[in-house]
Formats: structure tokens, C-alpha cells, sequence
């Protein structure tokens, strides 16, 4: 059964890196079956996704993150990163990882995928 | 970006009770949307992938429908541990985007 866990540091200066890794266990992020994603939650509202990886490194990442983001996936690790730079405290939320499961178990032939499992989830505040 | 828009934002029931929660794509999404329930302090889990298609483990009062840009979510007869935050998410757009949120509480 696969399982996520989130790691990295709780607080992050305004302006710092934000860095968290998110590691896989019981499955492969090398199978071309998965996106790996990370999603956020600011504190009282609602999911918002950041942006997700596939098994070669080919990267997605949202709209409103685009420009501060960086996804990277550790093969040999198992395991996937985030880095959100030139944080500020709206960046402040709980960061969860996810397995992105693609229908008929190929992510390049179909739209349709969906999380599952996630991580139990990390909460970083920005603050000086 | 696909705005994905559920109602209510907020729903109070009782045990027992039937419950419809809709979510409203900015445009047509087919069936590539999904809904997951989130509990306090946890991390969301999904029910129901593919508009209808319940995930394994998944109480069969949860019913999920629609295509396009209208979907719902219905919980047949609600259970205590029913009551919780319910989010649609649509994976039409290679760009994710969920619902804002429908919580349900006990009345």
C-alpha cells in the first residue's frame, strides 16, 4: 500500500525558500502510471493544487504559483520536492503530497486522474 | 482556468437525512471530476473519481453524477461520520483546480 509523508521545516522567513520533500513508500515514482503533486491549504480555507510531476521530470505547475515554483523528483530516493521561493505569509498553509492516479494507467493517454492517497500533510508559516 | 463552483458553501442535516451537494464548472469538463471528503486536521480522501465511479471502500450511500459542467455528490442517509468538508476537482485542464468547499454540519 503507498504511502506519503511529508517532511521539511515548519517556519520559513518572508522572502526565504520554502522546501519540502515528500516521500513514497510502497510504490515507484518512476511508474509512468502516477503524477506526483503537491496541494495546499491555507489556514480556514480551501485546496488549492500547486502543481504536480510526472515520471521523466516533465513539470506542471499552477498559474498562481508559476514563476516561485519548483517541482523536482529524486528517483533514487523515491521521492519527490518541493521549493517555493520569495515567500511571503500568504504562502502560509498546510502542504500536503499526493499520488496523481491516471485512468488506464497511463498518465500520457488520459485527462482523467485523481488523488490518491495523500500525505497526512505538513504546516508551514511564514514569518520572520 | 476551469473555475470549478460548489453549493452550498455551507449545509446543516441531520442523521438519516438525504444530502445533495452541487459543484458548476466554468465549462465543460465531460466526466473528469472528482470529489474528496476532508475531516478536521486531515488530509482529504476520495470517494468518488470519474463523476460516479465510487472508490473501493466507499460507503455506497455516497452517489456521485453529472457530466459537462453539472455535477452532484448525494449521501443517501447520512452517518455521523459523514459530517465533514466536501471538495469537487476537475482534471479536464492539465491546470487542477477544486471547488471552494461545501461543509457539512450536523444538525
Amino acid at each position: 500500500q503507498v504511502q506519503l509523508q511529508e517532511s521539511g521545516p515548519g517556519l520559513v522567513k518572508p522572502s526565504e525558500t520554502l522546501s519540502l520533500t515528500c516521500i513514497v513508500s510502497g510504490g515507484s515514482v518512476r511508474s509512468g502510471s502516477y503524477y506526483w503533486s503537491w496541494v495546499r491549504q491555507s489556514p480556514g480555507k480551501g485546496l488549492e493544487w500547486i502543481g504536480n510531476i510526472d515520471y521523466s521530470g516533465h513539470t506542471t505547475y499552477d498559474s498562481s504559483v508559476d514563476g516561485r515554483v519548483t517541482i523536482s523528483l529524486d528517483t533514487s530516493q523515491n521521492r519527490f520536492s518541493l521549493k517555493l521561493h520569495s515567500v511571503t505569509a500568504a504562502d502560509t498553509a498546510v502542504y500536503f503530497c499526493a499520488r496523481d492516479v491516471c485512468d488506464g494507467g497511463n498518465c500520457d493517454d488520459s485527462l482523467l486522474s485523481w488523488f490518491d492517497p495523500w500525505g497526512q500533510g505538513i504546516l508551514v508559516t511564514v514569518s520572520s | 482556468d476551469i473555475q470549478m463552483t460548489q453549493s452550498p458553501s455551507s449545509l446543516s442535516a441531520s442523521v438519516g437525512e438525504r444530502v445533495t451537494i452541487t459543484c458548476r464548472a466554468s465549462r465543460s469538463i465531460a466526466t473528469y471530476l472528482n470529489w474528496y471528503q476532508q475531516k478536521p486536521g486531515k488530509a482529504p480522501k476520495l470517494l468518488i473519481h470519474a463523476a460516479f465511479i465510487l472508490q473501493s471502500g466507499v460507503p455506497s450511500r455516497f452517489r456521485g453524477g453529472g457530466s459537462e459542467t453539472d455535477f452532484s455528490l448525494n449521501i443517501s442517509s447520512l452517518q455521523p461520520e459523514d459530517f465533514a468538508t466536501y471538495y469537487c476537482q476537475q482534471s479536464y485542464s492539465s491546470l487542477y483546480t477544486f471547488g471552494q468547499g461545501t461543509k457539512l454540519e450536523i444538525k
